[in-house]
């Protein structure tokens, strides 16, 4: 089985953009959810999606947003961006949840200038 | 939610050493999970392991549900295994359902 892809792996921004990310889970798995890796905080949980609806969410402003699609297919939205997004975002996917082992993407690099 | 502590932030060994590493969370869990990051950023899972012990080539990893904690352990550590080691949990309902995790074991085997 092919792993969880994530697209872009790179990207660079100015602050006010906003800027789309896109996770592809494990064929058959349909939980999907999504991290934020910086320096400063570690890595923390965003929110996580199953089959279309968004189960739980992280202390994240709203300009943090996602939605899944009916393939389990996801994508984070960060609008007006800011210095600070400047992150590596992960996504992870499950069959059922978070209360199962986690598979990890390589990860999208965003650079916001 | 649940809160995650990983010990010793760092730690430094020769290699064929010998090695621990600790997470200790502060509620019950229903997943455990120990993670290695690689050099590109892309988290590799060692271990799903809410309870119990699990063994896997000179890696293993032991989880005391009761007593909240989990241990990593790494033996004749060579330096290919250098690189950040993550516990992250997950509970059941509200706030405890989210992965959170630790902040991580930087680990440097030196050779």
């Amino acid at each position: 089985k092919a792993g969880v892809t994530q697209t872009p792996r790179y990207l660079i921004k100015t602050r006010g953009q906003q800027v789309t990310l896109s996770c592809s889970p494990i064929s058959g798995h349909r939980s999907v959810s999504w991290y934020q890796q910086t320096p400063g905080q570690g890595l923390q949980f965003l929110f996580e999606y199953f089959s279309e609806t968004q189960r739980n969410k992280g202390n994240f402003p709203g300009r943090f947003s996602g939605r899944q699609f009916s393939n389990s297919r996801s994508e984070m939205n960060v609008s007006t961006l800011e210095l600070g997004d400047s992150a590596l975002y992960l996504c992870a996917s499950s069959l059922l949840g978070l209360g199962e082992t986690q598979y990890f993407g390589p990860g999208t690099r965003l650079l916001v200038l | 939610g649940i809160q995650v502590e990983q010990s010793p932030p760092d730690l430094i060994l020769q290699e064929g050493a010998n090695s621990t590493l600790r997470c200790n969370f502060s509620d019950s869990v229903n997943n455990l999970q120990w993670f290695h990051q690689n050099p590109w950023g892309q988290l590799i899972n060692l271990f799903y392991i809410p309870s119990g012990t699990k063994q896997n080539g000179r890696l293993s990893a032991t989880t005391v549900a009761t007593e909240r904690y989990s241990l990593l352990y790494i033996s004749s550590s060579q330096t290919t295994v250098s690189g950040v080691y993550f516990c992250a949990v997950s509970g059941s309902g509200g706030s405890n359902y989210k992965l959170t995790f630790g902040k991580g074991t930087l680990l440097t085997v030196n050779p």
